[in-house]
């Protein structure tokens, strides 16, 4: 299982575009790069996924460069409800063994 | 159902205790995790199902913990003899089978052990 390195937190301010980049050198040919996001006292919940180029959605944007080795995860103008835990994670499709890591913690200030 | 249901949302109980956490997965998901969350961690996986097997349990840290799944679908994870140290918020997701993996998470299940 590849393992992902993100930092562990990162501060902004309404309004501003957040891009929180995760490292993962030795991920495989068919992993996928899929990102959640968790808000206290719930379970984490699917953003975005992608395996490369770029991908967006209504919330987010996933950049994934052509060695795979990294991913940019931005997200436009961010409020204050974007305060959250995002977690990176790489794994193959059709069902395995998900590994969550710590986490970069997102603080947005007014 | 329309999302994974946990019950139940809060449970204290004391040391020594047996205690059962339910989940209700998505209908006709097939895939369904467990997950033990400390305060401040990430999600620590303890085992996974694919349909009624248990297809992956090496997360779960010792004999004390034990889940099941007869049917496919509703799980119970049981924990004997808790210990104070099993204090959490307990996860549960649940995915499709079929595409790319995305779990679909519960909102958890609280244990607090005295």
């Amino acid at each position: 299982l590849a393992k992902t390195t993100q930092p562990i937190s990162m501060d902004s301010y309404e309004g501003q575009e957040v891009n929180i980049t995760c490292s993962h050198n030795n991920i495989a040919t068919n992993d996928y790069i899929t990102w959640y996001q968790q808000f206290p006292s719930q379970g984490p919940r699917f953003i975005i996924q992608g395996y490369k180029t770029k991908v967006t959605n209504e919330v987010a944007s996933l950049f994934i460069p052509a060695d795979r080795k990294s991913s940019t995860l931005s997200l436009p103008r961010v409020s204050l409800s974007d305060t959250a835990v995002y977690y990176c994670l790489v794994g193959s499709t059709g069902g395995f063994k998900t590994i969550f890591g710590a986490g970069t913690r997102l603080f947005v200030k007014a | 159902g329309a999302g994974v249901s946990q019950t139940p949302s809060n449970k204290v109980t004391e040391k020594g205790k047996y205690v059962e956490l339910r989940c209700d997965p998505i209908s006709g998901h097939t895939a369904l995790y467990w997950y033990r969350q400390s305060l401040g961690q990430g999600p620590e996986f303890l085992i996974y199902f694919q349909g009624t097997g248990a297809a992956d349990d090496s997360g779960l840290p010792n004999d004390r913990f034990f889940a099941v799944r007869p049917e496919g679908s509703v799980s119970t994870l049981k924990i004997q003899r808790t210990e104070r140290g099993d204090s959490a918020v307990y996860l549960c997701a649940s995915s499709a089978d079929s595409g790319a993996n995305v779990l679909t998470f519960g909102a958890g299940s609280r244990l607090t052990v005295l």
